[in-house]
Order: C-alpha cells, then sequence, then structure tokens
C-alpha cells in the first residue's frame, strides 16, 4: 500500500525558514517523480515543485530561489526547504507522487496518483 | 504560461447530471486529468488521460477532451460527490515547466 507520509509544518515568522519532509513507502521512490503541492486558505491547488528521478527539479515561479527541492534515496524520503517565507506562502502542503512510471533520467511529469494527507505551513507574525 | 479555467460553482440535484469544464489554448493538444478534493482530505485522482478511470472510480464518472474545453461529467450524483473538482495539465513548454492545475469548481448536491 502507497502511503505518502508529511511533516515539518508550523508557524514561522515572516522571512524565516522551514524544512517539510514527505517519508514514502509502499514503491520503488527511485522510480517515480514526486512533487510538492499547495492549497492556501480558500484558495485552489497549486503545484510548488518537481522532483524527477534523474535529479531534474521544477519550481513554480513564485517560489524559485527560496525553496530547494531534494530527495534522500536511502530512506525514501523528499524534502522543501522553504527559505525566505511570506505571508502568501501560508498554505497546507502536499506531497503527491507522479503516476507515471520513469526508467530514465528524463521523464517529465505527468498526474498524481497518490497523495499525502498534508502538513500546515503558517507564515505570520 | 499556460492557463486552465473553470467556472467555479456547479449545483446539482441528487440523481442529476453534473458537468465541469476546463478551458485552456487548444487544451486537446494535451492530456487532462481530474481530481476530486473534499475538505479535511487529500485529493483523488478520478480521471487521467482525458477519460480513463483509475481503478475504485465509479463508471459514473467520465470525461472528454476537444478544442479549447475538457468536461468531466458525474452522471447520478450523490450526496458523497459534493467535492472540489480540478482539472490538471503538464506544461512542458516555456522556461518554467511543471503541472498546471485550474481553478477549481465547486460541486454542490442540493
Amino acid at each position: 500500500e502507497v502511503q505518502l507520509l508529511e511533516s515539518g509544518g508550523g508557524l514561522v515568522q515572516p522571512g524565516g525558514s522551514l524544512r517539510l519532509s514527505c517519508e514514502a513507502s509502499g514503491f520503488t521512490f527511485t522510480s517515480y517523480a514526486m512533487s510538492w503541492v499547495r492549497q492556501a486558505p480558500g484558495k485552489g491547488l497549486e503545484w510548488v515543485s518537481f522532483s524527477g528521478t534523474g535529479g531534474r527539479t521544477y519550481y513554480a515561479e513564485s517560489v524559485e530561489g527560496r525553496f530547494t527541492i531534494s530527495r534522500d534515496t536511502s530512506k525514501n524520503t523528499m524534502f522543501l526547504q522553504m527559505n525566505s517565507l511570506r505571508a502568501e506562502d501560508t498554505a497546507m502542503y502536499y506531497c503527491a507522487k507522479d503516476r507515471r512510471h520513469c526508467s530514465s533520467s528524463s521523464c517529465s511529469g505527468d498526474h498524481f496518483d497518490y497523495w499525502g494527507q498534508g502538513t500546515l505551513v503558517t507564515v505570520s507574525s | 504560461s499556460y492557463v486552465l479555467t473553470q467556472s467555479p460553482s456547479v449545483s446539482v440535484a441528487p440523481g442529476k447530471t453534473a458537468r465541469i469544464t476546463c478551458g485552456g489554448d487548444n487544451i486537446a493538444s494535451k492530456s487532462v486529468h481530474w481530481y476530486q478534493h473534499k475538505p479535511g482530505q487529500a485529493p483523488v485522482l478520478v480521471i487521467y488521460y482525458d477519460a480513463d478511470r483509475p481503478s475504485g472510480i465509479p463508471e459514473r464518472f467520465s470525461a472528454s477532451n476537444s478544442g479549447n474545453t475538457a468536461t468531466l461529467t458525474i452522471s447520478r450524483v450523490e450526496g458523497g460527490d459534493e467535492a472540489d473538482y480540478y482539472c490538471q495539465v503538464w506544461d512542458g513548454s516555456g522556461d518554467h515547466p511543471g503541472y498546471v492545475f485550474g481553478t477549481g469548481t465547486r460541486v454542490t448536491v442540493l
């Protein structure tokens, strides 16, 4: 059974930093792209960042230069380092697994078949 | 960047049909996926590759993609279908490849 468990959310002041984690189980972590997706209060879903199987990473324009996505394949865990946080980064952050199996280092994104329950990030003074 | 536009809300009586549209420039050239999102829960994939249903998703959920509009259809609507629905594509063009979500449609069952 695929499971994605996020952690690391909390209350942080504007300009501060936070590191989110997503522990994955039930599938071959190295064979699938992973992403972070967020939902601000009262808003829709917004994709944040992509981690491909070959190390390729992509970011939404709204977070590029401030957020860094990474993986520890030995721990089947994905991370999101968030720096220079702003009030508009306040959201529930979801970890999501791409459905398409990727056997190369150049796979792009496709769609998500599993999501975690989310971890809440609140940026406020 | 690519933009997907959905109508904000749809209201439907139980047993009737709900249609949710997702507009995008020549969206027919892309694969469209649909998610159901209920409050306090993780989103659930209900349609992938324009019209395919994951296992466990009722046949009442169907979809199509043509021209500039993709459509999710929920037949014989039930109270449990009340949720927000999002379309999604992958946009590999430009300087910022990424997943693009629609603006979301709230389905209310009367």
